[in-house]
């Protein structure tokens, strides 16, 4: 069974930093595209960050390009994503996505989600 | 960015009708259009991929269709559990963006 299970969200003041994790299981990670996608509280989803299997190719939405940092360790199966400089406005819902093999862009499995919420 | 724009915002309808639900890209997409289904609490599924394939374990009631700009997700006969939110997202180009979602709720 897939399972991605995310953890690290929590309160942070705003100007600080995080660091995300998702721990994957039940598929080999090294053969897969992952993202990190957002979902502010009682708003919709939001796309975050993509890493391609290799973690050669890496792109990001323009509202964290500069501050955020997606990373992987496929021999740990893990996704990581250091969040820096943080605002109000990421304060959300961080899920782990995993693309469809071979898409890069449909999201087949989703973790439970990590809460960041970014206030003083 | 391409905005996609789903309508309606809220899709009041009772168990056993049929639901048709619009997502409208602003320039083409081709077929690459996703719909995903979220209940309050939980993460988003995966339904529909490149417009109108079914995502494994999805049941035949869900159906998408559409290519270019314009794509519907139709729910057949509604379930109970088909209450949600659904979302479409494009993965033509960089940024992937979704689209702002349709609420089907209990009539």
């Amino acid at each position: 069974e897939v399972q991605l299970v995310e953890s690290g969200g929590g309160l942070v003041q705003p100007g600080g930093s995080l660091r995300l994790s998702c721990a994957a299981s039940g598929f080999t990670f090294s053969n897969y595209e992952m993202n990190w996608v957002r979902q502010a509280p009682g708003k919709g989803l939001e796309w975050v960050s993509y890493i391609s299997n290799s973690g050669s190719a890496i792109h990001y939405a323009d509202s964290v390009k500069g501050r955020f940092t997606i990373s992987r360790d496929n021999a740990k199966s893990s996704l990581f994503l250091q969040m820096s400089s943080l605002r109000a406005e990421d304060t959300a819902v961080y899920y782990c996505a995993r693309a469809r093999r071979y898409s890069a862009g449909d999201f087949d499995s989703w973790g439970q989600g990590t809460l960041v919420t970014v206030s003083s | 960015e391409i905005v996609l724009t789903q309508s309606p915002a809220i899709l009041s309808l009772s168990p056993g009708e049929r639901a048709t639900l619009s997502c409208r890209a602003s320039q083409s997409v081709d077929t690459y259009v996703v719909w995903y289904q979220q209940k309050p609490g939980q993460a988003p599924r995966l339904l529909i991929y490149d417009a109108s394939k079914r995502a494994t374990g999805i049941p035949a009631r869900f159906f998408g269709g559409g290519s270019g700009t314009d794509f519907t997700l139709t729910i057949s006969s509604l379930e109970p559990e088909d209450f949600a939110v659904y979302y479409c997202q494009q993965r033509i180009n960089w940024p992937r963006t979704f689209g702002q979602g349709t609420k089907v709720e209990i009539k």
